[in-house]
């Protein structure tokens, strides 16, 4: 089966743009999760959909950043406008229940660079 | 909020040797993953840990969740190369209400492993 797909895979923008990244996630997987990891720290968990709705976005760091996932398949992650301190890399991972059993399965992430 | 630390922060080591890695929080986690990030990829599930004290291997690797629910370990026996990458440990506070999406990551582990 296709893992979950990201694209771009990496984007350089100026600050103040706006930058959507898009995830698919495998097939047939409700659940859906956006992470961050900014230059050398640790993976941050940003939100959380099942099928179409937000489960959990207290990871989100403030309302330039938005997500969607109309009609429970691919998902955006939207940046607008962007800071400097937004650049890091943005991994989406989905799962086929509860993640119990096998964890996520992570994309290989887009990395983001803010100038 | 949560907070795990991962050491040692950077490994270096000659192939054949053995390798052990720690996570500790001052929370309780129910579920504990390790994770391996290879250059341009996504973080790839190694083991996942459901009760206290739980050993399990998979391979040359064997983690432990700690009696405490508040640590765990990773050790890979007789490295070899295809060992080079970031090690995560990850932790989940709960498989149910509506945070059972949310991973908590230590900033990781940089294993080099000379041949």
């Amino acid at each position: 089966e296709a893992g979950v797909t990201q694209f771009p895979s990496h984007s350089v923008i100026e600050k103040g743009q706006t930058v959507t990244l898009r995830c698919d996630p495998i097939s047939g997987h409700d659940n859906l999760y956006w992470y961050r990891r900014v230059m050398g720290k640790e993976i941050k968990f940003l939100l959380h959909f099942v099928k179409e709705s937000k489960q959990d976005e207290s990871g989100m760091p403030n309302n330039r950043f938005l997500a969607e996932r109309t009609g429970g398949t691919y998902s955006t992650l939207k940046v607008q406008p962007a800071e400097l301190e937004d650049s890091g890399v943005y991994f989406c991972a989905s799962s086929q229940d509860r993640g119990i059993g096998y964890g996520y399965t992570f994309g290989s992430g887009t990395r983001l660079t803010v100038v | 909020g949560q907070q795990l630390n991962q050491s040692p922060q950077s490994m270096f080591i000659q192939e054949g040797e053995d390798v052990s890695m720690n996570c500790t929080s001052s929370s309780i986690f129910n579920t504990w993953l390790w994770y391996k990030q290879e250059p341009g990829e996504g973080p790839v599930l190694l083991i996942a840990l459901y009760k206290a004290g739980e050993l399990t291997s998979n391979g040359r690797l064997t983690a432990q969740f700690g009696i405490t629910r508040k640590d765990s370990f990773l050790n890979i026996s007789a490295s070899i190369p295809s060992d080079v990458g970031i090690y995560f440990c990850a932790g989940r506070l709960t498989a149910g209400g509506t945070s059972y999406g949310k991973l908590t990551f230590g900033q990781g582990t940089i294993l080099t492993v000379h041949p």
